[in-house]
C-alpha cells in the first residue's frame, strides 16, 4: 500500500530565516506530486505541483520554490521566511497521468507541517 | 465568482439526521470531482469521487450535476464521528498536469 510522508510535523521559524520541508511517499512509481498551503481557517491553496522529476509548476508566485530530486521526493523551500508564510503545509500524491484511468485524480495527503513564523 | 463554492456552514444538526449540502463550480469543463474530510487540524482525506451517475458508499451519496454545475453530498443517519469540514474539489484537467480546486468546505456539527 501508499504511504506519505511529511516532516517536520510543527516548526516555528523566525522571519528571514530559511526553510526546508520534505515530503517521500512509499509504494508507488511516477506519482504527480503536490504542495498545498492552508492558512488558519481557510481552504487549501496549491503552491507547486510535479508530474516528474525536475518538473515543477508553480501555482502561486512568492517566495517559496519546491524541488523534486527523486521521483518520490517533493522538498519545498524558502530562503527567507515571511510572517504570511505560517500556516499548515500539505503534500499530497496522485497517480500518474501515464496511469490513466478515474482514479487519476485522486488526492491522498500527508500528515502536514504546521508552520509559524515569528 | 469562485471557481468552487460551498456554504461554510456550520451546520448543527442532531444525531440521526440526514443533512446534504452542495457545491457548485464554475468551470464547465471541469472532469473530475471529488469530497474529502478533514478534522480539526488534520489532512484532508479523501471521501468519495463523485462519477457522472452519482454513487454511494454506506450512508453517504454524492451525486453530480453537469447541468447546473453542482455536486452534492447527502450524509444519512448522522453519527458523532461525521463532524468535520467537508470539502469538495474540482478538477480541470489540461495536457499532462492537473488543476485541482479545493472549496473552502463546509463545517458539519453533529450533535447528541
Amino acid at each position: 500500500s501508499q504511504t506519505i510522508h511529511q516532516w517536520p510535523a510543527t516548526l516555528v521559524q523566525p522571519v528571514g530565516s530559511p526553510l526546508s520541508l520534505e515530503c517521500t511517499v512509499e509504494g508507488t512509481s511516477n506519482p504527480n506530486l503536490y504542495w498545498y498551503r492552508q492558512a488558519a481557517g481557510r481552504g487549501l491553496q496549491l503552491l507547486f505541483y510535479s508530474v516528474g522529476i525536475g518538473q515543477i509548476s508553480s501555482e502561486v508566485p512568492q517566495n517559496l520554490s519546491a524541488s523534486r530530486p527523486q521521483d518520490r521526493q517533493f522538498i519545498l523551500s524558502s530562503k527567507k521566511l515571511l510572517l504570511s508564510d505560517s500556516g499548515f503545509y500539505l503534500c499530497a500524491w496522485s497517480v500518474g497521468p501515464l496511469a490513466g484511468g478515474p482514479r487519476m485524480n485522486e488526492q491522498f495527503f500527508g500528515p502536514g507541517t504546521r508552520l509559524t513564523v515569528l | 465568482r469562485k471557481e468552487v463554492e460551498q456554504d461554510p456552514g456550520p451546520f448543527n444538526v442532531p444525531e440521526g439526521a440526514t443533512v446534504a449540502f452542495n457545491c457548485t463550480y464554475s468551470n464547465s469543463a471541469s472532469q473530475s470531482f471529488f469530497w474529502y474530510r478533514q478534522d480539526c487540524r488534520k489532512e484532508p482525506k479523501l471521501l468519495m469521487s463523485v462519477y457522472s451517475s452519482g454513487n454511494e458508499d454506506g450512508r453517504f451519496t454524492a451525486q453530480l450535476n453537469r447541468a447546473s454545475q453542482y455536486i452534492s453530498l447527502l450524509i444519512r443517519d448522522s453519527k458523532l464521528s461525521d463532524s468535520a469540514t467537508y470539502l469538495c474539489v474540482v478538477n480541470s484537467q489540461y495536457s499532462s498536469a492537473s488543476k485541482i480546486i479545493f472549496g473552502s468546505g463546509t463545517r458539519l456539527s453533529i450533535r447528541p
